[in-house]
């Protein structure tokens, strides 16, 4: 089946740091990898895609690269600020099983001045 | 912005009672789904609706049921509330046949409390 595991949280890093978060997937077929954020008390926001292997989501200063052979897509920021404290969501979508998407837990970003 | 609206923002229920949420879709999207998000947890999918049919399910029980309307908009029922449906219960919608791919976009939400 399909799923996803992301690292817990929660994770404190100081303004400038660099930041990644772990995700690795199990897919059936060949899905889309997403990185969703949610800030507190909000839903859920699209942060970037990477629809087919090799392919790299970037925003914001977010990339993530989607590795096939590692199944993973792992989140990466050079230098955070302190306005990107959330929670991250690393996720996938299979179109061929009905673009039912499949959440990590979420891992918790706080970023310090 | 999403354009996805959903409502009410929080509420209040008692347990066995009967909850609808209310989702708007983003402008264009013939497709809604809907996610259940326990405290600390990913969202869980609920079902998806695709021009007023549901077309995937996962893993909730009867009760939990939905509607589309042939404005694409939508409603979420829970009958017989648990004090487990305590969650935050999100809508998403999306156009998968638009070119868009099949990335789906999310409302703010709505906060249910069992009590």
């Amino acid at each position: 089946g399909n799923s996803v595991t992301q690292m817990e949280g929660p994770v404190t890093l100081s303004e400038e740091a660099f930041l990644t978060i772990n995700c690795t997937y199990t897919a059936t077929g060949y899905p889309s990898l997403f990185w969703y954020v949610q800030y507190p008390g909000e839903g859920l926001q699209l942060l970037l895609k990477a629809t087919k292997a090799d392919d790299k989501g970037s925003n914001k200063g977010f990339e993530a690269t989607y590795r096939k052979e590692t199944t993973s897509f792992h989140l990466e920021k050079g230098s955070v600020q302190v306005s990107d404290s959330a929670v991250y969501f690393c996720a996938l979508s299979d179109l061929s099983t009905g673009n039912q998407f499949y959440f990590g837990t979420g891992t918790s970003l706080t970023v310090i001045p | 912005e999403t354009g996805v609206t959903q409502s009410p923002t929080h509420l209040i229920k008692t347990r066995g009672q009967q909850v609808t949420l209310r989702c708007s879709s983003q402008s264009g999207h013939n497709t809604v789904s809907w996610y259940q998000q326990a405290l600390g947890q990913g969202p869980q999918f609920i079902f998806q609706y695709y021009r007023e049919e549901e077309n995937g399910r996962g893993n909730f029980p009867p009760r939990f049921s939905g509607l589309q309307f042939p404005n694409y908009s939508s409603e979420l029922n829970v009958n017989a509330l648990e004090l487990d449906d305590s969650a935050l219960y999100l809508c998403a919608s999306s156009s998968p046949d638009r070119g868009s791919g099949n990335t789906i976009y999310f409302g703010e939400g709505s906060w249910l409390t069992v009590v």
